[in-house]
């Protein structure tokens, strides 16, 4: 079975903090995303990382996929209340045809 | 606006009954999964399909079904209804069933409150 923790389950910082999640699994997985869930809707993409090793930056943001491809972080500089939300990693392996979530870092920043 | 309709928004039902939830997915997109997220927890895969057919099954009870129909519309069906399934239900599609450049695009979410 695939599992993919992150951590910590849940954050709470002030404005302008640095902050890092993390995804981790004992699996491979071919590409990973991460979503934000905000409350009352559905998770919506962010990124996706295929290559291992791979770092992709969304202005505050910065995504990398670990060079094994069975890891994940997110960090986030100089975090916004704009930015609270849940945090969700999303592991797929080819063949699988499922999307595996983690099991979601709740982000709150207060002003 | 992800392009997902899923309804009804919100359902209240007792304990015994049967519900069920429909999705719409995107223009043009082929697949459709349903996923059940309980009280502060992630997403837990339930079903996917693919073009009408079953392409993977996750932790999805022998008291629900689901299915997807020639329109690419999908229905997930819930029976013998119990307190413990009360979770938000959602639907996402994507273009394609196997392809990792094809993101998920969810749907709000139906509420299910069993009573």
């Amino acid at each position: 079975t695939q599992l993919l923790e992150q951590s910590p389950q849940f954050l709470s910082i002030q404005e302008g903090e640095n902050l890092t999640v993390y995804c981790n699994s004992s699996s491979v997985f071919s590409s990973l995303q991460w979503y934000r869930q905000e409350p009352g809707e559905g998770p919506v993409l962010l990124v996706t990382v295929v290559t291992g090793g791979e770092v992709k930056k969304l202005k505050r943001l910065t995504f990398q996929f670990g060079d094994a491809r069975k890891d994940s972080s997110l960090h986030i500089t100089a975090a916004q209340p704009g930015d609270t939300g849940l945090y969700l990693c999303a592991g797929h392996t080819s063949g699988t045809y499922k999307y595996i979530f983690g099991t979601g870092t709740r982000l709150k920043v207060l002003a | 606006d992800s392009g997902v309709t899923q309804t009804p928004k919100h359902l209240i039902t007792a304990t015994g009954q049967r519900v069920t939830l429909r999705c719409s997915p995107r223009s043009g997109d082929l697949s459709v999964y349903w996923y059940q997220q309980s009280l502060d927890q992630g997403l837990q895969f339930l079903i996917h399909y693919y073009n009408g057919e079953e392409r993977a099954k996750g932790n999805i009870l022998e008291r629900f079904s689901a299915q997807q129909f020639p329109d690419l519309h999908s229905e997930l069906n819930l029976s013998s209804l119990e307190l413990g399934d009360s979770a938000l239900y959602f639907c996402a599609s994507s273009v394609g069933p196997n392809s990792y450049n094809s993101p998920l695009h969810f749907g709000n979410g139906t509420r299910l409150t069993v009573t």
